[in-house]
């Protein structure tokens, strides 16, 4: 059974430092790897999405490595500012009963104070 | 475009109240999900729909019914009302999944209180 865990479960860091948040999956056998940002009292957005077969992604300061063979991924946030306080939750899609299915993480919680 | 809007943001019901949250999406996706969110916990798949007139039941859809007359519209159907089913639901839908290339978009939740 996928199960999919993130850690550290909430971080509180000073704006401007780089961080790095973690998520490890137990079934390698994965088409995409995605992280999402969640805003309180708002739907989660699409952040980056890797495929199985790519290492990395890049959008702006965040970047994404993938290591399918070990099961893990990393989101790195470069020079984080206080917009970047939400919830980050890493989500695997492998493919079950005709549909793409997507299994959560719980999410790391973070807060960038200034 | 809206994308995927869902209705009522909030909702208190009563134990063995029934109730239908509603979804709709605007981007002409073939596929819609329905989702729940437990506090501190990630998202489990209640139903979803691969097309109008096709549903199917995900992870966890005891408690839960779903239609799909149309492309647009897929609504959440809650029956008897426990408070078990106290969460924040989330509606999604993608275009397709064929190769895991299409990531899904996801509307801003319904919190939902039962008592």
């Amino acid at each position: 059974k996928q199960e999919v865990t993130q850690i550290p479960a909430a971080l509180s860091v000073p704006e401007g430092e780089n961080l790095v948040l973690n998520c490890s999956f137990t079934d390698s056998a994965i088409y995409n790897l995605q992280w999402f940002r969640q805003d309180p009292g708002k739907g989660l957005t699409s952040l980056l999405l890797i495929q199985s077969s790519q290492r990395e992604q890049t959008s702006g300061r965040l970047n994404a490595s993938l290591d399918k063979s070990s099961g893990r991924s990393t989101l790195y946030i470069a020079a984080s500012q206080p917009g970047d306080s939400a919830t980050y939750l890493c989500a695997v899609s492998f493919v079950s009963g005709g549909y793409n299915k997507l299994i959560f993480g719980a999410g790391t919680r973070l807060a960038v104070h200034p | 475009n809206a994308g995927v809007t869902q209705t009522p943001k909030f909702r208190i019901l009563k134990i063995g109240q029934s109730m239908t949250l509603q979804c709709t999406q605007d981007m002409n996706h073939n596929y819609m999900y329905w989702y729940r969110q437990d506090p501190g916990m990630g998202l489990k798949l209640i139903y979803y729909s691969v097309g109008a007139g096709i549903t199917d039941k995900g992870e966890v859809p005891n408690g839960y019914n779903v239609s799909r007359s149309t492309t647009e519209d897929f609504p959440l159907r809650l029956e008897l009302a426990a408070p078990s089913q106290t969460s924040v639901y989330f509606c999604a839908s993608s275009y397709s999944t064929a190769g895991g290339e299409d990531t899904q978009y996801f509307g801003p939740g319904t919190r939902l209180t039962v008592l």
